[in-house]
């Protein structure tokens, strides 16, 4: 099956600091996510992201599908920034399912 | 915004009981899935279900569980007769179409069997 790496997975970091997390994965998408898991669990939506480029507020993300990866990159990071952070893909050929990579665990320290 | 809701947040339960998860996908959503995650594990794909039957389901998805669409707006996740390591957060989520969209996801259901 499909393979999906991310790296680095664990970060830590100052207050006010940027991060660049990465996703690789091994095959043609269709469909890429990023997700933060807040402290309590839940799965927080960040972007929609097949390919291109997305901005919202202090979190971007890039995915360049031809060579399969994707980044997602946090500016001036705040202690709420903390958790993990997921990518999952669906394959292009391939039923309708999400397949989620290891996740990278960020600490933001005040 | 239309969200997934999931009941209850957090369920404990006996090994051997019979738990029923449920959730309330976005109303428009046609494909409908239960993820979970062991704690401190990645999510994991169980099963996906469109037109009141399964399109999906992987390894994990053995035959104590099940899942139904009971009504026009409930999807539920049943699992026959827990064992300790279904103790998970399971997640629902669901899209609009298969193949492509953006799938929305549920604040989960922590399960915890003892």
């Amino acid at each position: 099956g499909i393979q999906v790496e991310q790296s680095p997975p664990d970060l830590i970091l100052q207050e006010g600091a940027n991060s660049t997390l990465r996703c690789n994965f091994s095959d043609s998408v269709n469909n890429l996510q990023w997700f933060h898991q807040n402290p309590w669990g839940q799965l927080i939506n960040l972007f929609y992201i097949p390919s291109g480029t997305k901005q919202n507020g202090r979190l971007s993300a890039t995915t360049v599908a031809t060579e399969r990866y994707s980044l997602l990159y946090i500016s001036s990071s705040q202690t709420t920034d903390s958790g993990v952070y997921f990518c999952a893909v669906e394959l292009t050929f391939g039923n309708e399912k999400l397949t989620f990579g290891t996740g990278t665990r960020l600490t933001i320290i005040p | 915004e239309p969200e997934v809701t999931q009941t209850p947040s957090h369920q404990v339960t006996q090994m051997g009981q019979e738990v029923i998860l449920r959730c309330v996908p976005i109303s428009n959503h046609l494909y409908f899935y239960w993820y979970r995650q062991i704690l401190g594990q990645k999510v994991e794909f169980l099963v996906s279900f469109y037109n009141n039957e399964i399109s999906e389901k992987s390894e994990i998805f053995d035959d104590q569980f099940s899942v139904e669409r009971p009504d026009g707006s409930n999807f539920t996740l049943k699992i026959r007769s827990t064992k300790l390591e279904d103790s998970a957060m399971y997640f629902c989520a669901s899209t609009l179409r298969g193949q492509g969209p953006e799938a929305f996801f549920g604040q989960g259901t922590r399960l915890t069997v003892v």
